[in-house]
């Protein structure tokens, strides 16, 4: 079963304009990851945060993340082509190897 | 090597057929996953390995499913009387140790049964 789960599904966007996307989770964590995935290639990973952080950048990347409510969102700046993929969270819950993904937020950058 | 590899990268099998996935994680790392990704989904866990132990297969959909890395390197994913469920794309990745760290992982092999 998958534990996070992503919003929206799918986002269209215009090169050089600002992407949003959402993820919920289940249960108690020790860290998030977010994943790039681009047609035809595994998957990249972009950026970690662990529980007791609220706000990472890395580049174009800013992720933030709230406990109490259980949610995080990675926004992606001054888009460009080359972001069009699919983005996954990805949570370790508290002492488990395992990553749990959601179904993933299509992310579409038209030029 | 430069990152996971995994081979084949494509593989079409007849119900019933057994197939064999191989892939070969970053040199060094300890920790290998393999994951089951269906189409529009994230993947989902399958099995991991520390070295040579599986100290986690919950997640083989069926003892059809079996994973082995005998030497603490390469390991092999196996389907056995591949049924049409079983068509997915299986990922690999590694990581220096479990928890927290990063996970690498591969192009992934895109299994359709027919």
């Amino acid at each position: 079963s998958q534990q996070g789960e992503e919003d929206p599904q799918a986002l269209s966007i215009q090169e050089g304009e600002n992407a949003t996307m959402n993820c919920s989770y289940k249960t108690s964590i020790n860290n998030l990851q977010w994943y790039r995935q681009n047609s035809g290639r595994g998957l990249v990973h972009l950026i970690l945060i662990r529980s007791n952080e609220r706000e990472k950048h890395s580049g174009r990347l800013r992720v933030t993340l709230d406990t109490s409510k259980k949610s995080s969102s990675l926004l992606i700046t001054a888009s460009r082509a080359a972001d069009t993929a699919s983005y996954f969270c990805a949570t370790d819950p508290t002492n488990d190897y395992k990553l749990s993904f959601g179904a993933g937020t299509t992310v579409t950058v038209r030029a | 090597g430069a990152g996971v590899s995994q081979s084949p990268r494509y593989k079409v099998a007849k119900r019933g057929q057994d197939v064999a996935l191989r892939c070969d994680p970053i040199s060094g790392h300890v920790s290998l996953f393999w994951y089951q990704q269906a189409l529009g989904q994230g993947p989902e866990f399958l099995t991991y390995f520390q070295n040579e132990a599986q100290l986690d297969k919950s997640g083989l959909p069926s003892d059809r499913f079996f994973a082995e890395r005998p030497e603490g390197s390469v390991s092999t994913l196996k389907i056995q009387r591949t049924q049409q469920e079983d068509s997915a794309v299986y990922l690999c990745a590694s990581s220096l140790y479990s928890g927290e760290y990063e996970q690498y992982f591969g192009p992934g092999t895109r299994l359709t049964v027919t």
